[in-house]
């Protein structure tokens, strides 16, 4: 059975650092990942997807990369700002098809000026 | 750019109540999902349909709960007989036909249902 987990719970920090957060998975036979930001109260905004056979994927200030046979993901977050406060949320896609998705528990991140 | 609609935003129900969740999943995509997310935990799978049926449903999705896509654009979820512990967001999801971007989920921004 597919477990996700993402360490750490919660972050806390200045604005400009640089964040790495952590997602991993028990079983590698996956179709993709995808990494969602979750503002309180709101829906599931999609930041990157990565396919099983991609290392990694960039846009603007994020940065995921995929390592399959570890069971690993992790989201860059360069020069971190107070708008990038919210929770981080990863989830993947078993491998056969459009099947459902497994979510991690989430990193919430608060980013203070 | 298309998104994911749902309708409507907060319902507030008595227990024992049926209930209709609304979603309008992006035009062109070809997979719907629901999910829930009970407050203060994890977003969990209900269930995914496929070309006019369900493929797959987790334990959650028992009799008391339906989906329909009544129309070429709706997608419905009903839950019969509310309970309290059915109080949680409801997201609804759509994904694209395989292409450059197969299997990216897109969600909607949820329906917070309260049974009371």
């Amino acid at each position: 059975k597919q477990e996700v987990t993402q360490i750490p719970a919660a972050l806390s920090v200045p604005e400009g650092e640089n964040l790495v957060l952590n997602c991993s998975f028990t079983d590698s036979a996956i179709y993709n990942l995808q990494w969602f930001r979750q503002d309180p109260g709101k829906g599931l905004t999609s930041l990157l997807l990565i396919q099983s056979s991609q290392r990694e994927q960039t846009s603007g200030r994020l940065n995921a990369s995929l390592d399959k046979s570890s069971g690993r993901s992790t989201l860059y977050i360069a020069a971190s700002q107070p708008g990038d406060s919210a929770t981080y949320l990863c989830a993947v896609r078993r491998s056969g098809g459009y099947n459902k998705l497994i979510f991690g528990a989430g990193t919430r991140l608060a980013v203070h000026p | 750019e298309p998104e994911v609609t749902q309708t409507p935003s907060h319902q507030v129900t008595q227990m024992g109540q049926e209930v209709i969740l609304r979603c309008v999943p992006i035009s062109n995509h070809l997979y719907f999902y629901w999910y829930r997310q009970i407050l203060g935990q994890k977003v969990e799978f209900l269930v995914s349909f496929y070309n006019n049926e369900i493929s797959e449903k987790s334990e959650i999705f028992d009799d008391q709960f339906s989906v329909e896509r009544p129309d070429g654009s709706n997608f419905t979820l009903k839950i019969r007989s509310t309970k309290l512990e059915d109080s949680a967001m409801y997201f609804c999801a759509s994904s694209p036909s395989p292409g450059n971007n197969a299997g990216e989920a897109f969600f909607g921004q949820g329906t917070r249902l309260t049974v009371v």
